[in-house]
């Protein structure tokens, strides 16, 4: 069973909408929480990275983290069909080097 | 544009063949990761370095594959002998704190 689970596995929202994407980690010594998107045949690029307790933002985006449940969300306002891609979550210690684990992934389609 | 160059972008070997792709990674980053993607999008880590010593690897990086990281020359990842279950996109990355930058990947097809 993945470490680092993800919901939904897909995900369709009309354009203007809001999507919210989930994870959680099973393994307890992860720190640091991060959102990965890969637009399809490209590699995937850093979004958002989240290490404490609580919200952070940049422009559309949100993470929550609660790290007393492993858990963070992803959540993207005013979604564009741009948007469209395969959102990763990956989770690591805080050890130098430390390997990130990635979870399935989420499919989001938005709908023009 | 990726700054992590991965060559080839795609390569075809047959059961049994070698397989070897090669990773520069980003300028001054000490560490590089090489995952595979597999066709139902999963990630499995590989093995990592850090200034040409492997910091881990998981146990069929140990058995089928051979990677290495030389200083002043790319880094490789070699898959002795590929089998069909090989096919997938791989990805290298290097990190200088906790940010990973991956490449574009190379995708092996083992007919």
């Amino acid at each position: 069973q993945q470490k680092v689970q993800q919901s939904p596995e897909s995900l369709i929202v009309p354009e203007g909408g809001m999507a919210s994407l989930n994870c959680t980690s099973s393994d307890r010594n992860v720190d640091y929480f991060w959102w990965y998107r890969q637009h399809s045949g490209k590699s995937p690029k850093m979004l958002m990275s989240i290490f404490s307790n609580g919200e952070k933002e940049e422009g559309r985006f949100t993470v929550h983290l609660n790290k007393a449940s492993l858990h963070t969300s992803l959540h993207i306002r005013d979604s564009q069909p741009s948007d469209s891609a395969l959102y990763l979550c990956a989770a690591s210690s805080n050890n130098a080097g430390a390997k990130l684990t990635f979870g399935g992934g989420t499919r989001l389609t938005v709908r023009p | 544009n990726s700054k992590v160059i991965q060559t080839p972008r795609y390569l075809v070997k047959g059961q049994g063949q070698k397989a070897k792709m090669r990773c520069i990674p980003e300028k001054g980053h000490p560490v590089v990761f090489w995952y595979q993607q597999n066709k139902n999008n999963e990630f499995k880590f590989l093995i990592n370095f850090q200034n040409q010593e492997v910091l881990q690897q998981i146990d069929m990086t140990e058995k089928r594959f051979s990677a290495e990281c030389p200083s002043n020359s790319p880094c490789s990842l070699e898959i002795q002998s590929s089998e069909a279950g090989d096919s997938a996109l791989y990805l290298c990355a290097s990190s200088q704190g906790e940010r990973l930058f991956f490449g574009h990947g190379t995708k092996l097809s083992v007919l």
